[in-house]
Formats: structure tokens, sequence, C-alpha cells
């Protein structure tokens, strides 16, 4: 399995300002992507993260508004932009293809819960 | 595009079983997963099926009939800290997973 830890855990934010969600893996992975998951409410997929290009967006996110980076096999942030109260949610790093393992589930990251003012 | 459904919520016993459904329509098809989601946390992995039939893994089974788009996934002997959320997810082709909007358990005494 994998270790996901995100930084920050947790945040309140004032609206209009942006932040940034760090996402580190304990080994190479393939795939990593970010979900958001507002309250009382399943998981949305934002996008997938693609090492060396731009991030793929599902419908409905643009990178104006969630850009993503991913330096790496290990690594990867989203931020979140221009902020209003609509985007308190919780953000989610996921990742699957492990190197050299045969695990086919998606590992979580234990999440980032944004409150915006 | 998708499209994943399950419950809303469902309440059972405990020491009962309880069978939470799951249909789904999707593009491509390379996996159906269960998770489970406890309040405040991340989801964390329980099943997958991607083959026809019955997986079992101590209290909890799951079941897929691909050609009906359809699964579930079966808890026995409840207890109460299987409260929770479980949610339906699927793998079509090279996508990344696509939930249902997940089941709320409650479990009673």
């Amino acid at each position: 399995s994998a270790v996901i830890s995100q930084k920050p855990s947790r945040d309140i934010c004032q609206r209009g300002t942006s932040l940034t969600i760090q996402c580190q893996v304990d080994s190479q992975v393939t795939m990593m992507f970010w979900y958001r998951q507002q309250p009382g409410q399943s998981l949305t997929l934002i996008a997938t993260a693609n090492q060396g290009s731009e991030a793929t967006y599902e419908s409905g996110f643009v990178i104006d508004k969630f850009p993503i980076s991913r330096p790496n096999l290990t690594f990867s942030t989203l931020t979140v932009s221009n902020m209003s109260p609509e985007d308190s949610s919780i953000y989610l790093c996921s990742v699957d293809g492990l190197a050299g393992s045969p695990e086919v589930e998606q590992f979580f990251g234990p999440g980032t819960r944004l409150t915006v003012l | 595009g998708q499209n994943i459904d399950q419950p809303t919520e469902m309440t059972a016993t405990e020491g009962a079983i309880v069978q939470i459904n799951c249909t789904y329509q999707t593009s491509g098809f390379n996996g159906l997963f269960w998770y489970q989601q406890h309040a405040g946390e991340a989801p964390t992995f329980l099943s997958y099926n991607v083959l026809d039939g019955l997986e079992e893994k101590g209290r909890f089974s799951s079941f897929l009939s691909r050609s009906k788009g359809y699964s579930y996934l079966l808890l026995k002997e409840l207890q109460m800290k299987d409260s929770a959320s479980y949610l339906c997810a699927v793998k079509g082709g090279n996508t990344p997973l696509v939930f249902g909007k997940g089941t709320r358990l409650s479990v009673i005494a």
C-alpha cells in the first residue's frame, strides 16, 4: 500500500485568496488524482495530475480555478484560486499504479478540510 | 458518461446482515470498487470485482454482474463500528475511479 500525506490538514481562508494543498506519497506512483468532497456528499473527481504536462480536468473544473502541478512521481499540488464560500470542502489526493505492485486499488490521502469565510 | 446509483441511507441491527446495492452505466469497464468512509476520515478500500461473481473477505462480500451493471456489498454480523458511508466506485478503461453518492449505513442496537 501507499502512505499519502497532505498539507495542510485543514485551513480557514478569506474569500478571494488562494490556497495550495500539497500531496506527498512515500513511493513512486503512476497516477495521481485530486477529488473534492463537499459536506455530506460523495467524491467528485477534479483532475488527473500528469507528470511533466498539464493536468486533465473533468467537466466543470478549469485550470484557472484549480491549477495543479506534478513535478515528479511522488508529489503534486492543487491550488484553489480566488476562493469563495462554495469552495468549502474536503480536498483529497488519490493515487494508483504503485511501482512494482500488483494492487489495483486507489489509495486516498487524509484530506484537507477547507473552510472559506 | 458514467452513472452510478446506490441508496442514500440504510439502517440495520447489530448482528444482522445488510446488502447495499449499486447499479452503474459506464463507457468502458475496468472494475468495480467498494470503499468505506467514516465521518471525517478518508475512504478506505474494501473490495474489488472485475469478473462476475462473489468475492468474500471476512465479514464483507461483494458481488458483480457485468451484464446487468449491478453490484452489491454484503456485510455480515454487523457491528456498531460498521456505521459509515459505503461508496460504490467504477473504473472505466484507463480512467480514475468515479464514485456514486454513497450509502450512509446506521447500525443500531
